[in-house]
C-alpha cells in the first residue's frame, strides 16, 4: 500500500458529461501530480499541484483542471467529457525536491459513453 | 520534444530465466531515472532510482543500469518468477518536477 488513495475507482459517464476524481496524498507529501493513462500507453504528465499551486502542465486543454487543499488532498476535473477521455487517471504524491519519491494511488478508470 | 523509447514492446519468457528490457531516452535536463512495475488496471510501483551519477542499483532480483552520457538505461530480471508479469516502464525525470513516461515494456513470465 502507498497511502494514496483515489475515488472513485470506476466511473461511467456520458459525452459532454462533467467529472471530478478525487486522491488523497501520503502523509507528509505536499505534491499531488495526474495523469491519463491510454490502454496500452505509458502515463501521461496532466498537472502538478504544490502547496495549493499549479506548479506545471502537460499538453491538456483547459477543460481539464484541478484543486490542491490545504490537506494537500487534490482534485481534477474534466469538463465536457469526450469519448478519448476515457482512460485510467493516476494521481501520484510526493515531497517537493529533485529525488524524491513519487507514490502512486491504484487509479479511477473513466470510461466515457 | 523530450522522448522515452523503450524495447521490446513485449516479451513472453519462461519462469526462471533472466530478461533485459531497454530505454532510450532524450529528457534534457535530467536529474534521475526511475523503473517502476506496473500491474494490469494499477498504478505503477517504483523499483528503482537512479541519480545521474549512478550506474548500477539493484532491487533485489531486478537490476537498473543508466549510461547517462549515451541517455540509455536497462532493467534487467533475474530468476523471473510468475508475478513479475507487468509493464515495467522507464521514466526519466527532467530536471523540475515532470516525469517523463515511457509506453513501457510488457513482460509475461509463463510456466
Amino acid at each position: 500500500e502507498t497511502g494514496v488513495t483515489q475515488s472513485p475507482t470506476h466511473l461511467i459517464k456520458t459525452r459532454g458529461q462533467q467529472v471530478t476524481l478525487r486522491c488523497s496524498s501520503q502523509s507528509g507529501h505536499n505534491t499531488v501530480s495526474w495523469y491519463q493513462q491510454a490502454l496500452g500507453q505509458g502515463p501521461q504528465f496532466i498537472f502538478q499541484y504544490y502547496r495549493e499551486e499549479e506548479n506545471g502542465r502537460g499538453n491538456f486543454p483547459p477543460r481539464f483542471s484541478g484543486l490542491q487543499f490545504p490537506n494537500y488532498s487534490s482534485e481534477l476535473n474534466v469538463n465536457a467529457l469526450e469519448l478519448d477521455d476515457s482512460a485510467l487517471y493516476l494521481c501520484a504524491s510526493s515531497a517537493i525536491g529533485l529525488n524524491t519519491e513519487a507514490f502512486f494511488g491504484q487509479g479511477t478508470r473513466l470510461t466515457v459513453v | 520534444k523530450n522522448q522515452v523509447e523503450q524495447s521490446p514492446q513485449s516479451l513472453i519468457i519462461l519462469e526462471g530465466k533472466n530478461c533485459t528490457l531497454q530505454c532510450n531516452y532524450t529528457v534534457s535536463p535530467f536529474s534521475n531515472l526511475r523503473w517502476y512495475k506496473q500491474d494490469t488496471g494499477r498504478g505503477p510501483v517504483s523499483l528503482t532510482i537512479m541519480t545521474f551519477s549512478e550506474n548500477t542499483k539493484s532491487n533485489g532480483r531486478y537490476t537498473a543500469t543508466l549510461d547517462a552520457d549515451t541517455k540509455q538505461s536497462s532493467l534487467h530480471i533475474t530468476a523471473s518468477q510468475l508475478s513479475d508479469s507487468a509493464s515495467y516502464i522507464c521514466v526519466p525525470r527532467e530536471y523540475g518536477n515532470k516525469l517523463v513516461f515511457g509506453a513501457g515494456t510488457i513482460l509475461r513470465v509463463k510456466s
